[in-house]
């Protein structure tokens, strides 16, 4: 079955810093997804990668896929206090409609 | 257009009692999966439904179920609940995965004493 390792774990940056979390998958990537939660709360959908060498960008944040599908970054810009939280990355398992998860990445913005 | 809402926002239960918990799609969403949050095993699949039919399942003991209603509405039920099973439980729901992505709602937190 299919496993993504996120790196770092855990993340302590001053705001203004930049910052970029990995996902690394055990098996090709056919679909990437990007969430952010807040703690105890649903996850808010950030970005989704579909295509080897894909990259999106929404504001300050910025996502790619490499291209050979096993890995995604995510880069924050000029962190901010808002963007702290959780970030979590999703796969899909392939041909069915469910998601496997990497355990997060939790971000602490220092103001 | 309003989200995924789910119900209810806590609750709290004994060890041994069942419980139910709902889940309403995006309205023209026919997809619904489930999903529990716990600190030690993260994010895991529990099961997806599709047009009133369960077409994934996860691994999880028989104890979990689900069902998917003609509107799309789902439910989910944990029967004879264990400390273990106290978690946040999420749902999600979809178009087209492909180019829509998941929506997640809010989630039930469960507590079990």
């Amino acid at each position: 079955s299919q496993e993504l390792e996120q790196s770092p774990q855990s993340l302590i940056v001053q705001e203004g810093k930049n910052l970029t979390i990995n996902c690394t998958s055990s098996k090709t990537l056919y679909g990437l997804y990007w969430y952010k939660q807040k703690y105890g709360e649903g996850l808010i959908f950030l970005m989704m990668l579909q295509k080897g060498g894909e990259e999106k960008s929404h504001e300050k944040i910025t996502a790619k896929l490499d291209e050979k599908k096993q890995q995604s970054s995510l880069h924050i810009t000029a962190s901010q206090p808002s963007h702290a939280g959780i970030y979590l990355c999703g796969a899909d398992g392939g041909g069915s409609e469910k998601l496997v998860f990497g355990k997060g990445t939790k971000l602490t913005v220092n103001p | 257009k309003a989200g995924v809402t789910q119900t209810p926002r806590y609750l709290i239960k004994t060890r041994g009692q069942q419980v139910t918990l709902s889940c309403s799609p995006i309205s023209g969403h026919r997809s619904v999966s489930w999903y529990q949050q716990t600190p030690g095993q993260g994010l895991q699949f529990l099961f997806e439904y599709f047009s009133e039919t369960q077409r994934n399942k996860g691994n999880f003991p028989g104890r979990f179920s689900g069902r998917q209603f003609s509107n799309s509405r789902s439910e989910m039920n944990v029967s004879t609940l264990e400390l273990g099973d106290s978690a946040l439980y999420l749902c999600a729901s979809s178009l087209s995965a492909a180019t829509n992505g998941y929506t997640f709602g809010s989630g039930t937190r469960l507590t079990v004493v």
